[in-house]
């Protein structure tokens, strides 16, 4: 199994300014198979981008994604109030062994 | 517009059966792959189980494997899953969601989920 682990845990920032997230897997993530989503209060979670760089239909471009191999980088150019709520990461390089991080929450400062 | 709408979850006794449901619209159903996503109060989501357009081939977490079973009937644009011997461990939000290919890959849909507590 592909262990995800997402840093920080939690992310204290203030309108305005760039977030850096970061989703390190435990093996190699075949062909960027790797999607980020976004999840906010008592809501499902939405997909932001997939195959590590690809954003999804909808999805503003102040999000970004980058990375490969074992290392990859969700970044958010400048947050609007919109933007503060837990972000997770998700490998599908297997359809037997689809595994998510532990999420990171991003919060007003 | 894709829709997914979840329905069947409630309170169950640990040990007991519970079946799960999602009416789909929107998109070719029976073209695209189906997942359960679980999420425990305050903790992260954890994938539960999946299956590819056809029926045919069923994926689990081993969390869940020998417990869970997967289906999805094409005519009815629904996907279920029976959930049986259920754990106070298994008390989370069920989410239904779409894959993005016929056999899996990323989640672009999602339910608003459905809550299953296991609790005597």
């Amino acid at each position: 199994e592909i262990v995800l682990t997402q840093s920080p845990g939690t992310l204290s920032l203030s309108p305005g300014e760039r977030a850096t997230l970061s989703c390190r897997a435990s093996q190699t993530v075949s062909s960027t198979y790797l999607a980020w989503y976004q999840q906010k209060p008592g809501l499902a979670p939405r997909l932001l981008i997939y195959h590590a760089s690809v954003r999804a239909t909808g999805i503003p471009d102040r999000f970004s994604g980058s990375g490969s191999g074992t290392d990859f980088t969700l970044t958010i150019g400048r947050l609007e109030p919109e933007d503060f709520a837990v972000y997770y990461c998700q490998q599908y390089s297997s359809p037997r062994d689809y595994t998510f991080g532990q999420g990171t929450k991003l919060e007003i400062k | 517009e894709v829709q997914l709408l979840e329905s069947g979850g409630g309170l169950v006794h640990p040990g007991g059966s519970l079946r799960l449901s999602c009416a789909a619209s929107g998109f070719p159903f029976a073209g695209y792959a189906m997942t359960w996503v679980r999420q425990a109060p305050g903790k992260g989501l954890e994938w539960v189980a999946g299956l590819n357009g056809g029926g045919t081939y069923r994926t689990y977490a081993d969390s869940v494997k020998g417990r869970f079973t997967i289906s999805r009937d094409n005519s009815k644009n629904t996907v279920s899953l029976q959930m049986d011997s259920l754990r106070a461990e298994d008390t989370a939000a069920y989410f239904c969601a779409k894959s993005s290919g016929s056999f899996g890959y990323y989640f672009d849909f999602w339910g608003h989920g459905t809550l299953v507590t296991v609790s005597s």
